[in-house]
């Protein structure tokens, strides 16, 4: 069964740049049928698609975020990863990992549990 | 960047009874590209319905979604105890793909 999992800082300080990183197990990211992805929720709040990338490296970004986001992938980790720069009280959500579908605007049927950012000084 | 409105942010039924919700697109939704996602507190989104009326694997026929272009509804035919929960619509037909901002699902 594939499952997700992310792992990430936890606490970072406003302007930093930190990176987090989705494993995938149970399953290889290297398949042809999907694209993967970050989308993250601050507290309380609704969801936010940050981007998707194809094993290949393809990448497709959020307008609203693509200035700040690099989405990367590692197939002999069997891993992708995100960095998110200059980052403020704003970025602070929780961050899921999940599976997309052939396109990278899809919908979303595996999900990590998501690893959640807090931004503070 | 299509803008989804779900509304009320909150509906309040009993065990049993049927819930519709709704899910309205500022833009026609291409090709019926809309999903619908149940998230329980703590946990992440749950795929229920893709392409607007297709149920993903492993949710019960009791969650039925239909609609096109700029409206979309989810029903839950009879409630479960186990259905309270917070709803998304999203729509994945435009970049960038949005979300709805949810309704909550409660008990009366």
């Amino acid at each position: 069964q594939l499952q997700l999992q992310e792992s990430g800082p936890g606490l970072v300080k406003p302007s930093e740049t930190p990176s987090l990183t989705c494993t995938v197990s149970g399953g290889s990211i290297s398949s042809s049928s999907y694209y993967w992805g970050w989308i993250r929720q601050p507290p309380g709040k609704g969801l936010e698609w940050i981007g998707s990338i194809y094993y290949s490296g393809s990448t497709y970004y959020n307008p609203s975020l693509k200035s700040r986001v690099t989405i990367s992938v590692d197939t002999s980790k069997n891993q992708f990863s995100l960095k998110l720069s200059s980052v403020t009280a704003a970025d602070t959500a929780v961050y899921y990992c999940a599976r997309l579908g052939w396109n990278p605007l899809y919908y979303i049927d595996v999900w990590g549990k998501g690893t959640t950012v807090t931004v503070s000084s | 960047e299509i803008v989804l409105t779900q509304s009320p942010g909150t509906l309040s039924f009993s065990p049993g009874e049927r819930a519709t919700l709704s899910c309205r697109a500022s833009q026609s939704v291409s090709s019926s590209y809309l999903a619908w996602y149940q998230q329980k507190p703590g946990q992440a989104p749950r795929l229920l319905i893709y392409g607007a009326s297709s149920r993903a694997t492993g949710i019960p026929d009791r969650f039925s979604g239909r609609g096109s272009g700029t409206d979309f509804t989810l029903t839950i035919s009879r409630l479960e105890p186990e259905d309270f929960a917070v709803y998304y619509c999203q729509q994945y037909g435009s970049s960038p793909q949005t979300f709805g901002q949810g309704t909550k699902l409660e008990i009366k």
